[in-house]
């Protein structure tokens, strides 16, 4: 089965640093590796998307790179503020018909001032 | 334009006993999945409904079940409730069946089981 590992529980980071989440995976390689966001009690929230055959993309202070060879995808974000604050989960789409999204647990990201 | 719904937001129901969540999708989706967040856990996959019929299943019981109206709001049945079915219930939507494209989440269903 799909297994994803995001590779800590918490993150803590002074505002204006840049953080950096990693998410690991076995098995299968995705189609498309997503990221969101998710506040507390709250369902998550698309971030960005990046395909198989692509290795970086980028949306305002958002990076995502996706390394098919090692397996991994890291996230980033720079010039971080206290809003970015956030529980962020790493999601695998293998790309079928029909198909699901696996999600690893998140890493909560603590931004402080 | 609304985005996905759900309903209700938190429900306390007691072992043993059956619930009924609702969800609608964003407008102009017409596929939903479902999923039970744990807390403390990513979300995981019970089952997608597209085109009224359940397409594709995750590792859950029978105890497990759904509908999807031809309106495509759909509805996650849950029998016999054990203490570990307390969890945050997603309803996400999409289009066509696919997910290679970001899924359009609800605010979820807070389930506690006492």
């Amino acid at each position: 089965s799909q297994k994803i590992e995001q590779n800590s529980e918490a993150l803590n980071i002074q505002e204006g640093k840049t953080a950096t989440l990693t998410c690991n995976y076995t098995n299968y390689s995705p189609a498309y590796l997503q990221w969101y966001r998710q506040d507390p009690g709250r369902g998550p929230v698309f971030l960005l998307l990046i395909r198989e055959n692509e290795k970086e993309k980028r949306k305002e202070r958002l990076k995502v790179t996706f390394d098919t060879t090692l397996k991994q995808s890291l996230f980033h974000i720079t010039a971080s503020q206290p809003a970015d604050s956030a529980t962020y989960l790493c999601a695998l789409y293998r790309g079928s018909t029909l198909g699901r999204l696996y999600f690893g647990r998140g890493t909560q990201l603590t931004v402080w001032p | 334009d609304a985005g996905v719904t759900q309903s209700p937001t938190h429900l306390i129901k007691t072992r043993g006993q059956q619930v009924t969540l609702r969800c609608s999708p964003k407008s102009g989706h017409d596929t939903v999945s479902w999923y039970q967040q744990a807390l403390g856990q990513g979300p995981q996959f019970i089952f997608q409904y597209y085109e009224e019929e359940e397409r594709q299943r995750g590792n859950f019981p029978d105890r497990f079940s759904g509908h999807q109206f031809p309106n495509y709001s759909s509805e996650l049945n849950v029998n016999a409730l054990l203490l570990g079915d307390s969890a945050l219930y997603l309803c996400a939507s999409s289009l066509g069946g696919f997910q290679n494209t970001e899924a359009f989440f609800g605010q979820g269903t807070r389930l506690t089981v006492v």
